[in-house]
């Protein structure tokens, strides 16, 4: 198994440009998160599918869209790129069933918008 | 308003003693306590849990006590070597959404 799996590792964008983040896993889980990671902010939710089909807004929604394509993907889009959006982005994902739920995370895309 | 807190950024212990790492929170509601070890360029990787109904984990070299009344945990690693040295996560569960802390580097010193 790959696990969580994310395209690209890294990007650099000018300022207003759009591109979409890809991430799938292998695992068969049903809930699937994004999260961005600041120097010094730890991680913070940006949007996160509780199950194929749904998507609810996180901590930092604002700026991003995503798509949750089927059970396996979880896409997230920046439309308008902004140099406040340089950041490394991770997906994640988990069974989402009642109970204990960890989280695995995939590798990671560094963003740079210049 | 952060809900899981993690203070002193960062850690530099001998190798072969003991690094305490500790974590405060705010909600009541959480259900489970989790911590994540990451290194540079890596995801983070799950490392240890405790349920909320629990005070102590144990997990080999690894430990996490909770301590409900002072909404505090803390991640106990003995001995620590050198490939602990990442940065460590705390993160508070509800349902199936995670809040986590800032992180703490540890540097574990041949």
């Amino acid at each position: 198994n790959a696990g969580v799996t994310q395209t690209p590792k890294f990007q650099v964008l000018k300022t207003g440009q759009s591109m979409t983040l890809q991430c799938a896993q292998d695992m068969n889980h049903n809930s699937m998160y994004w999260y961005r990671q600041d120097p010094g902010m730890g991680l913070r939710l940006i949007y996160y599918s509780a199950s194929e089909g749904t998507t609810d807004k996180g901590e930092v929604p604002n700026g991003y869209n995503v798509s949750r394509l089927n059970k396996r993907e979880f896409s997230l889009r920046l439309e308008s790129a902004a140099p406040s959006q340089t950041s490394v982005y991770f997906c994640a994902s988990t069974r989402g069933l009642a109970g204990y739920n960890e989280q695995f995370f995939g590798p990671g895309t560094r963003l740079t918008v210049l | 308003d952060q809900q899981v807190k993690q203070n002193s950024p960062s850690l530099s212990v001998q190798e072969g003693r003991i690094s305490i790492l500790n974590c405060d929170y705010t909600n009541s509601m959480f259900d489970y306590f989790l911590w994540y070890k990451k290194y540079p360029a890596e995801g983070p990787t799950f490392l240890i849990s405790i349920s909320s109904i629990k005070d102590k984990n144990e997990d080999g070299r690894f430990t996490v006590f909770l301590n409900k009344s002072a909404k505090h945990l803390s991640l106990h690693i003995v001995p620590s070597q050198p490939g602990d040295s990442a940065v460590y996560f705390c993160a508070a569960s509800i349902g199936d959404r995670l809040a986590f802390g800032k992180g703490n580097q540890v540097v574990v010193i041949p």
